[in-house]
Formats: structure tokens, sequence, C-alpha cells
């Protein structure tokens, strides 16, 4: 069965400050991965997208890229966060086209 | 600072009780629909899902009822338990589009 991971689960870090989140999913080849933010109640915002290695949509302009060095494999990052990235974000796969899967979240906080 | 979050709808419901919790959709192209669970601090779970080519589709304990003609999809709950609180949204998703709209949720309350 498929598993998807995300880590850490929760982190604080100060404003201007960079930031890496990593997801990684098992059980499964070349699944389309997407990173989401939800802000306490909000619904999801979709941040970025990959269907493959190396290729990502952006859906939101902001100070937050996304890469997909492998296949199973999908990294967040900002090199100087904004008091204004504090929230949940998701990591979910999903196979070709259809119902996505989340992982756990991480709860981040810029102080 | 952050911004004041929406005030979510809450239905409150009696353990042992049924519960219905509807979605309106907005895309009449969108040929698949899913609800998700999401309890406090926790990623969404998938709870179930239907295609467009159906009205109504069972799980344990729950049915998906779709209307197409007015774009409106239930999620029934049966012999709601204590563990069944959470906030519960929809999803849709169309042909040829790797995105899922999300909408904003109900918050489900069971009173023991």
């Amino acid at each position: 069965s498929q598993t998807i991971h995300q880590w850490p689960a929760t982190l604080v870090q100060p404003v201007g400050s960079p930031l890496s989140l990593e997801c990684t999913v098992e059980g499964t080849s070349n699944p389309n991965l997407y990173w989401y933010r939800q802000a306490a109640g909000r619904g999801l915002q979709l941040l970025f997208y990959s269907v493959g290695i190396g290729q990502i949509s952006s859906e939101v302009p902001q100070n937050l890229s996304a890469s997909r060095p492998q296949d199973r494999q999908f990294i967040l990052s900002s090199k100087k966060l904004l008091l204004s990235d504090s929230g949940f974000y998701l990591c979910a796969w999903s196979p070709l086209r259809g119902e996505q899967y989340f992982g756990p979240g991480t709860r981040l906080t810029v102080t | 600072g952050e911004n004041v979050g929406l005030h979510l709808p809450t239905l409150s419901v009696q353990e042992g009780d049924n519960s219905i919790i509807n979605c309106a959709y907005s895309n009449s192209a969108s040929d698949y629909f899913i609800w998700y669970k999401q309890e406090s601090g926790k990623g969404p779970q998938f709870i179930i899902d239907i295609r467009s080519n159906m009205d109504k589709r069972q799980g344990q304990r729950v049915t998906v009822l779709l209307n197409k003609t007015v774009k409106h999809l239930s999620l029934q709950i049966a012999a709601t338990q204590p563990g069944d609180s959470a906030v519960y949204f929809c999803a849709e998703g169309g042909a040829g589009s790797y995105q899922l709209t999300f909408g904003k949720g109900t918050k489900l309350s069971v009173i023991p």
C-alpha cells in the first residue's frame, strides 16, 4: 500500500530564516505531487504541483519554491521566511488524475 | 499578522443519529467528487469518492449522493460516533485537470 511522509511535523522559525520541508511517497511510481497551505479556519490553497521529476507548476506567486529531485520526493523551500508564511503545510499525491491522498502535515510558525 | 479565519458551518449531532453534510459544487464539467475528513492537527483523510456517471455510492457507514442537476453533493454518516467529529469537505475534479477544487468545509460535532 502507498504511504506518504512529511517532516518535520512542527517547526518554529524566525522571520528571514530559510525553510526546507520534505515529502516522500512510498509504494507507487510516478505519482503527481502537490503542496498545499492551510491557514487557520480556511480551505486548502494549492501552492505547487508536479507531474514528474524536475517538473514544477506554481499556482501562487510568493517567496516559496518547490523541487522534485527524485520521483517520490517533493521539497518545499524558502530563502527568507515571512510572518505570513505561517500555516499548516500539506503534501499530497495522486495517481494520474484522480483522488489525492494527503500526508500528516507540517505546522510552521514564523516568529 | 495572520488573517482572521472564516467561520466554518457547524453541524451538531447526537451520538447514534445520522448526519448529513452538504456541498454545492460549481463546475458542471467536473466528473469526479471526493469527501475528506480532517481531524484537528492532521492531514485530510480520503473517505469516499463518486464519479459523475453515478448518483449514489455506499461505503462503510457512509453514503455519498450526487445530484448533477442542481450541482449538489452530500455525505451521509450512519450511526454517528464521537470519532466522527472532524471537519468534512468536498472536492471536485475534472477531466484533463491535475487539480481538485476544495470546498470550505463543515465542522461536525458529535454530542455523546
